[in-house]
């Protein structure tokens, strides 16, 4: 079956970090690009990483940036994303997403991992 | 950076057309895509490139693009339509380039 399925999320201390984890399964993970998307209580979508399928190319979104770091294992058909530094706003549900063209659309997303970030 | 301006909330009728606009600079110049999402679930991709549909989606699904206005238009509304649909493009012109989401737009069928 084609999926993908995050793991890691938990409830974090504000500066405290968290890796999350995607686990790609049902087709060539090392063909596509692949990107973090998160979601927080209430709110819209909020594009945060993208990663090329060879890892050449990453990019994040301001909001993130010098905080996390996507990266992939294409061996282990996984990507990650490390969260260093988490903040109060960077509670949401974090989905992995299939990137279907060069990084978009996406066309296969996961069910997503809830991150929390209190004290 | 680029942003994509959507109706907070569209209402319509059972079997009228639903249409969900999408502003941005230029819009017409870049990929839009689709997505609808569900209370409690996951985005799905309804609609790329302006106006292609994915396999399973059905054909009352369907894009335009064109000037500053990208638009997606749900035909013969069914109460299973009811989700929030948000458009996508990838910024290309700023740097670094970068994926952007609209605000959303929850769709209410009446």
């Amino acid at each position: 079956e084609v999926q993908l399925v995050e793991s890691g999320g938990g409830l974090v201390k504000p500066g405290g970090s968290l890796r999350l984890s995607c686990a790609a399964s049902g087709f060539t993970f090392s063909s596509y690009s692949m990107n973090w998307v998160r979601q927080a209580p209430g709110k819209g979508l909020e594009w945060v990483s993208s990663i090329s399928s060879s890892s050449s190319y990453i990019y994040y979104a301001d909001s993130v940036k010098g905080r996390f770091t996507i990266s992939r294992d294409n061996a282990k058909n996984s990507l990650y994303l490390q969260m260093n530094s988490l903040r109060a706003e960077d509670t949401a549900v974090y989905y992995c997403a299939r990137g279907a063209g060069d990084y978009v659309p996406f066309d296969l997303w996961g069910r997503g991992t809830l991150v929390t970030v209190s004290s | 950076s680029y942003v994509l301006t959507q109706p907070p909330s569209v209402s319509v009728a059972p079997g009228q057309t639903a249409r969900i606009t999408c502003g941005g600079n230029n819009i017409g110049s870049k990929s839009v895509h689709w997505y609808q999402q569900k209370p409690g679930q996951a985005p799905v991709l309804v609609v790329y490139d302006d106006s292609d549909r994915p396999s399973g989606i059905p054909e009352r699904f369907s894009g335009s693009n064109s000037g500053n206005t990208a638009t997606l238009t749900i035909s013969r509304v069914e109460a299973g339509d009811e989700a929030d649909y948000y458009c996508q493009v990838w910024d290309s012109s700023s740097d670094p380039p970068g994926v952007v989401f609209g605000g959303g737009t929850k769709l209410t069928v009446l």
